[in-house]
């Protein structure tokens, strides 16, 4: 069974500029997470999804990041524009029924 | 006041002795309970999870939970060079994972 895959594995951009993280989940699995870990931090909730609805996007930051999960499947995290104290690793997680998380590999952003 | 709190490491443990680590949390409502591993530049792997007071043994793996005293332990028996890597202790709220800083292990040879 694949894991859950995450696209870029890393990402360099400009402050200003715009970049989208994906995640596509294990297959069946209705529950999707994003996480962020800054520099010397703990990693972090962002928000939750149920198949394609957001269930608690209480750790979003600000309005600068959307996220969408069209259809239920794969999911997208946009940055617009991105800061530098966006840099970070941005994990996924997915989960079927229940509280169980399985881990991606990340995506780390470098704001410059 | 921070919500998961894990011993600091490093813990440097030789090689077939038992690691022992520690977490602590902050909100009673907590509601289940999870240790990953975190390899060097690798994602978070699921290892143990506990929801209940009292231990659950998973091979060389044993969780213990008090939910009284808010605490929950992972032991690591017959340790091996394979285990080093940095433990992450997870505590569920309604679906979020608030994690601890991570205690890195290392197994001397």
């Amino acid at each position: 069974e694949a894991g859950v895959t995450q696209f870029p594995s890393h990402s360099v951009i400009e402050k200003g500029q715009t970049v989208t993280l994906r995640c596509d989940p294990i297959s069946g699995h209705d529950n999707l997470y994003w996480y962020r870990r800054v520099m010397g931090k703990e990693i972090k909730f962002l928000l939750h999804f149920v198949k394609e609805s957001k269930q608690d996007e209480s750790g979003m930051p600000n309005n600068r990041f959307l996220a969408e999960r069209t259809g239920g499947t794969y999911s997208t995290l946009k940055v617009q524009p991105a800061e530098l104290e966006d840099s970070g690793v941005y994990f996924c997680a997915t989960g079927p029924q229940g509280d169980t998380q399985y881990f991606g590999p990340g995506t780390r952003l470098t704001v410059l | 006041q921070k919500e998961v709190e894990q011993n600091s490491g490093p813990l440097s443990v030789p090689e077939g002795a038992i690691a022992s680590l520690n977490c602590t949390y902050s909100d009673r409502g907590s509601q289940s309970f999870f240790w990953y591993r975190q390899y060097s530049g690798k994602s978070p792997e699921l290892i143990m999870s506990i929801y209940s007071n009292g231990d659950k043994e998973d091979g060389r793996f044993t969780a213990q939970l008090n939910k009284a005293s808010q605490y929950v332990s992972l032991l690591i028996r017959d340790s091996q060079p394979s285990d080093s890597a940095t433990y992450l202790c997870a505590v569920n709220y309604d679906y979020k994972l608030s994690f601890g800083a991570g205690t890195t292990v290392t197994v001397r040879a």
